[in-house]
Order: C-alpha cells, then sequence, then structure tokens
C-alpha cells in the first residue's frame, strides 16, 4: 500500500532559523517518485522537487535542501534562514507507476519575524 | 495560457444542487488531473485523463461525480445532488509529461461548500 506520513502539523519558528520537515513514505514498488509541494494561503500548490527512486543525490537550491534515504524511506526537507514569506502548508507527495500522486497530510509552517 | 485556470474561485450550493467546476490547463497539456482537498488535510487523488481519455476515475467518490474533457483541454468536474460532505478545494492540475511525473502545474482551485 501507498502512504505518505508527515507527522509534523504544525511548526514555529523565528525568522532565521532552520527548519526541516519531515517525510516517511510506504510504497513496494521500486520505481517512484517523491515531490514536495508548497501551499501558501492563496490556495494553489506551488512545486518544488521532483525525486525519482534511483536518484539519492541530496538537492540544494538556494536556502532549500532536500535529504531522500532510501534505507529509511524518507525523503525530509530543510530550509536554511528561514524567511516570513516561506510561511505556507508544505506537502510531501508520492507518485508510482501510475500517475496520481499520494499526498501526505501536510505541514504548517509558521515564520515570524 | 499561463497557468492553470479554475473557475468559479468559489461556490456555495445548497443540498441536493448540482454544480459544475471548470478547469482550463495550459494550452497543450495532455494530462489534466483532480484533486479533492478537504479542510486541513492533503489533497486526495479524484480522476485523470491524457487528452479526452479518461484513464482513471478510480478516486471518484460516488457515482454522483461525474468528470469530462470531451475535447482533450478544458474539462468539467460534475457533482450532482451535492450533499454537506462534497465540501471542498476541488484541485485540477495538468502536465505536459503523459505520466505527470515531472510535476503538475495546478490551479487555484475551486472552494466547494454546500449548506
Amino acid at each position: 500500500a501507498q502512504k505518505v506520513t508527515q507527522a509534523q502539523t504544525e511548526i514555529s519558528v523565528v525568522e532565521k532559523e532552520d527548519v526541516t520537515l519531515d517525510c516517511v513514505y510506504e510504497t513496494r514498488d521500486t520505481t517512484y517518485y517523491l515531490f514536495w509541494y508548497k501551499q501558501p494561503p492563496s490556495g494553489e500548490l506551488v512545486f518544488l522537487i521532483r525525486r525519482n527512486s534511483f536518484d539519492e543525490q541530496n538537492e540544494i537550491s538556494g536556502r532549500y535542501s532536500w535529504n531522500f534515504q532510501k534505507s529509511t524511506s524518507s525523503f525530509n526537507f530543510t530550509i536554511t534562514a528561514s524567511q516570513v514569506v516561506d510561511s505556507a502548508v508544505y506537502f510531501c507527495a508520492l507518485s508510482e507507476e501510475t500517475d496520481k500522486l499520494i499526498f501526505g497530510t501536510g505541514t504548517r509552517l509558521q515564520v515570524f519575524p | 495560457g499561463a497557468g492553470v485556470s479554475q473557475s468559479p474561485r468559489y461556490k456555495v450550493a445548497k443540498r441536493g444542487q448540482d454544480v459544475a467546476l471548470r478547469c482550463d490547463p495550459i494550452s497543450g497539456h495532455v494530462s489534466l488531473f483532480w484533486y479533492q482537498q478537504a479542510l486541513g488535510q492533503g489533497p486526495e487523488f479524484l480522476t485523470y485523463f491524457q487528452n479526452e481519455a479518461q484513464l482513471d476515475k478510480s478516486g471518484l467518490p460516488s457515482d454522483r461525480f461525474f468528470a469530462e474533457r470531451p475535447e482533450g483541454s478544458v474539462s468539467t468536474l460534475k457533482i450532482q445532488r451535492t450533499q454537506q460532505e462534497d465540501s471542498a478545494v476541488y484541485l485540477c492540475a495538468s502536465s505536459s509529461d503523459q505520466r505527470g511525473g515531472y510535476g503538475y502545474t495546478f490551479g487555484s482551485g475551486t472552494r466547494l461548500t454546500v449548506v
């Protein structure tokens, strides 16, 4: 069965703090894709990253970085030096051989000035 | 267009009323998806089109839900005899990739409230 677990419901930090959002997934497939999306208050889902199951290399994009570890079925997301504009709900998602995304329940991040 | 456009942005329906939600995908995008997002939850898959063919409708919660994409571009999600549990945000997404694996572009959604 496919499942994505985001155990952190809500995280609050002060600006400039680093914050890590956890994501644990379950799948029986050997080929799959993992995603992170950001959902600001306006409601649209903004694509952040896609990773396939054969690429465990960590990725860094500006203040964002992702750590993919197949051994622990985790795909964690770190924001370095957080800013108020990072405040949003962040979703981790899984896609297997089918096309649909299986989303976690999301983590609400609040960054205070 | 530049992005995925959904209309209306908000819809209030009386219980039992039929509603139609529209999605205009990015021009040329092959794949189109509908998701339902209840308050405080992650989006849940409803259905998927590749061009005009509905390849997966396993997520539609009941036979009151119906989706179409007759010309392979604009899609409509119709809900008949709406019930309170249908209240949610309905998100549409499109992708140029036939599998959607390269990342979908989502619209801002239609917030449906059934009273």
